[in-house]
């Protein structure tokens, strides 16, 4: 399998849950991120690792919590979410550094994601 | 605070003619901008991009402009055609990441 896939496609949750978003790359990148698309809002950036390491927190509320196990995986643990969080969700990758560009990002096709 | 903006939701144009989209950017310092292509259920793609010691570069049927002493850009296709009908984003690339503006859905009718 090539490119980011992201898993699941649609997911469906109570405000009580704990669900996870998956983002597998197959790229070699060395940088991951999660993005957030509400409607008529632009992409927020939510989180970046580099090389697995989390390098930027954009003001996320805890109840999103990323984890980043090695270069190829990326997660975004979900609990306790609000009826406002639901939205697209979309994990990109890019390579970083002498040999990357930012052209390079690769998203997936994204999580949408409903809390009721 | 938005630092990438298109305020323009939507546009429509007929096939054949030009469509341009429209952005501007409040920082003066980015210097390396990217607009992304984004049908429904799929992730946004790269189409072209542009750095700040240009003011054009085309690619195909894509010319993207750069008016720095305006920080304002602008995507240009031409002729369109109804496969370019999705919802387009403009955004600069500060320091290793992307930040997009709210997206700019074409329509292209027949």
């Amino acid at each position: 399998e090539t490119g980011v896939t992201q898993t699941p496609r649609h997911l469906v949750m109570g405000m009580t849950n704990k669900k996870s978003l998956k983002c597998e790359q197959h790229l070699g990148h060395n940088a991951m991120y999660w993005y957030k698309q509400s409607a008529k809002k632009p992409l927020e950036l939510m989180f970046v690792y580099n090389f697995k390491e989390q390098t930027e927190n954009n003001s996320v509320p805890s109840r999103f919590s990323p984890e980043c196990p090695n270069s190829s995986h990326l997660f975004l643990h979900l609990h306790t979410l609000q009826p406002e969080d639901s939205a697209l969700y979309l994990c990109a990758s890019s390579q970083v550094g002498p040999f990357g560009g930012p052209y390079g990002y690769t998203f997936g096709s994204g999580t949408r994601l409903t809390v009721v | 605070d938005q630092q990438v903006k298109q305020n323009s939701p939507s546009l429509s144009v007929q096939e054949g003619r030009i469509s341009i989209l429209n952005c501007d950017y409040t920082n003066s310092m980015f210097d390396y901008f990217l607009w992304y292509k984004k049908y429904p259920a799929e992730g946004p793609t790269f189409l072209i991009s542009i750095s700040s010691i240009k003011d054009k570069n085309e690619d195909g049927r894509f010319t993207v402009f750069l008016n720095k002493s305006a920080k304002h850009l602008s995507l240009h296709i031409v002729p369109s055609q109804p496969g370019d009908s999705a919802v387009y984003f403009c955004a600069a690339h500060p320091g290793g990441k992307l930040i997009f503006g709210q997206g700019t859905e074409l329509s292209v009718k027949p």
